[in-house]
């Protein structure tokens, strides 16, 4: 069974730039959760979905940060414009398959940004 | 809000020996899940083992076992005979009602041959 991709691994760029992050969750699982690790620390949940509708987003940044879920498989996430404080590792879960609890979580490798 | 702590921000442990993580919770809930999730520096979050806050009974994986103690709020995570491969960033997690996953600070093992 393939796991959580992600891409891309690494990012650099510019303060003030777009950049976007892509996440495929594995086959079946109906949720999907973006979360942000910043050095030295665990992760924190941006946004949740369930299928393609957004649950929880209460910690996501919307000023600036902006996400979907179309078709309810892949996910994007978009920062626009970034700070030098979003340098981070950005990481996509995947849960709720047959004869899983919603609550475990299979974790993509992750995006690690770095804003200049 | 719910809150995980991991009090040892570093351990370590000789090669084939037994090490124990600490990981302390604070929630209102009674039923909830906890969950250890290893982190080596590739990055990737792997699942090591989960408890369901109604089992009374510690989850064990191979090597693997949590002393859960529910009254204390306590769960903690023994790797016995400790190989190489388990040197990582070892993360605690909580899982309640609200379906998100709220991770301790890290506890980093190395593990010495």
């Amino acid at each position: 069974e393939a796991g959580v991709v992600q891409s891309p691994r690494y990012k650099i760029i510019e303060k003030k730039q777009p950049v976007a992050f892509w996440c495929n969750p594995i086959s079946g699982h109906n949720t999907l959760y973006w979360y942000r690790q910043n050095l030295g620390q665990g992760p924190e949940l941006l946004i949740r979905y369930e299928n393609e509708e957004a649950v929880d987003d209460s910690q996501l940044p919307k000023d600036r940060f902006s996400a979907e879920r179309l078709k309810g498989v892949d996910s994007t996430l978009k920062i626009q414009p970034a700070e030098l404080g979003d340098s981070a590792v950005y990481l996509c879960a995947s849960s709720g398959g047959t004869g899983q609890g919603i609550n475990e979580q299979y974790f993509g490798p992750g995006t690690r940004l770095t804003v200049t | 809000a719910q809150t995980v702590t991991q009090s040892q921000p570093e351990m370590s442990v000789q090669e084939a020996e037994t090490v124990t993580l600490s990981c302390t919770y604070d929630t209102s809930e009674s039923d909830y899940y906890l969950f250890w999730y290893k982190q080596p520096p590739s990055r990737q979050m792997i699942l090591v083992i989960r408890q369901e806050a109604y089992k009374q009974q510690n989850a064990t994986e191979n090597r693997f076992s949590v002393n859960f103690q529910k009254a204390a709020k306590s769960f903690s995570l023994k790797i016995s005979d400790s190989q190489l491969g388990d040197a990582a960033m070892y993360f605690c997690a909580y899982g309640g009602s609200n379906y998100k996953l709220t991770f301790g600070k890290g506890t980093l093992l190395t593990v010495n041959p």
